[in-house]
């Protein structure tokens, strides 16, 4: 159980385009959902906090007009980037809670890469 | 300010020893501790967790100890096997409105055959 689904795996975009990325949870529903954003040899850092109903939380220092964040329903999460630039590149991953204190479970990424 | 630190970037092992990581803390807050493995390109996979009130966890291969005094963590894998080898997180949360997970900056393990 607890299966995060994240599509794309991969996508190239040319700089000034925008694109999104889907979060699915796909046995369970999650009122939250988070996306992580991952720099080569770092850490996994949380760029917001997704909350279905409402407006995400943003970390400090994450853009909220450049990353947008919908959260639809209980199981769809979606992280839009807009008018991409080559340092947005990186490996973009959400995570599901399925309730309370309980495992963050991840999708498998997407790999975004802006030329 | 990194909250969740992981002190060694890699480590190997030879196969069939003892893997030990480390991971230490700041925040006194935290009250929920979790492991994850993951390879490249892929979202982390879950592995095993512990909360403050306990301060040890065995699954299979896998033992987390928690010493909350000295804020610190490791997870023992025996015996280590080659598929063993990927990168492992620690990330820690407490309840603040929300569940907020932080992540460690992670250790590579290297298991040799």
């Amino acid at each position: 159980g607890a299966v995060v689904s994240q599509h794309p795996s991969w996508v190239i975009c040319k700089s000034g385009t925008s694109v999104k990325i889907e979060c699915r949870s796909l046995d369970f529903q999650a009122t939250t959902m988070f996306w992580y954003r991952q720099f080569p040899k770092q850490s996994l850092m949380l760029m917001a906090t997704s909350n279905e109903g409402s407006k995400a939380t943003y970390e400090q220092g994450v853009e909220k007009d450049k990353f947008l964040i919908n959260h639809a329903s209980l199981t769809l999460s979606t992280l839009t980037v807009t008018s991409a630039h080559p340092e947005d590149s990186s490996f973009y991953i959400c995570s599901a809670r399925d309730g309370g204190e309980s495992p963050l479970h991840f999708g498998n990424g997407t790999r975004l890469t802006v030329t | 300010d990194q909250q969740v630190k992981q002190n060694s970037p890699s480590l190997s092992v030879q196969e069939g020893r003892i893997s030990i990581l480390n991971c230490d803390y700041t925040n006194s807050m935290f009250d929920y501790f979790l492991w994850y493995k993951k390879y490249p390109a892929e979202g982390p996979t879950f592995l095993i967790s512990i909360s403050s009130i306990k301060d040890k966890n065995e699954d299979g291969r896998f033992t987390v100890f928690l010493n909350k005094s000295a804020k610190h963590l490791s997870l023992h894998i025996v015996p280590s096997q080659p598929g063993d080898s990927a990168v492992y997180f620690c990330a820690a949360t407490y309840y603040s409105g929300t569940y907020k997970y932080i992540f460690g900056t992670g250790t590579r393990l290297k298991v040799l055959a």
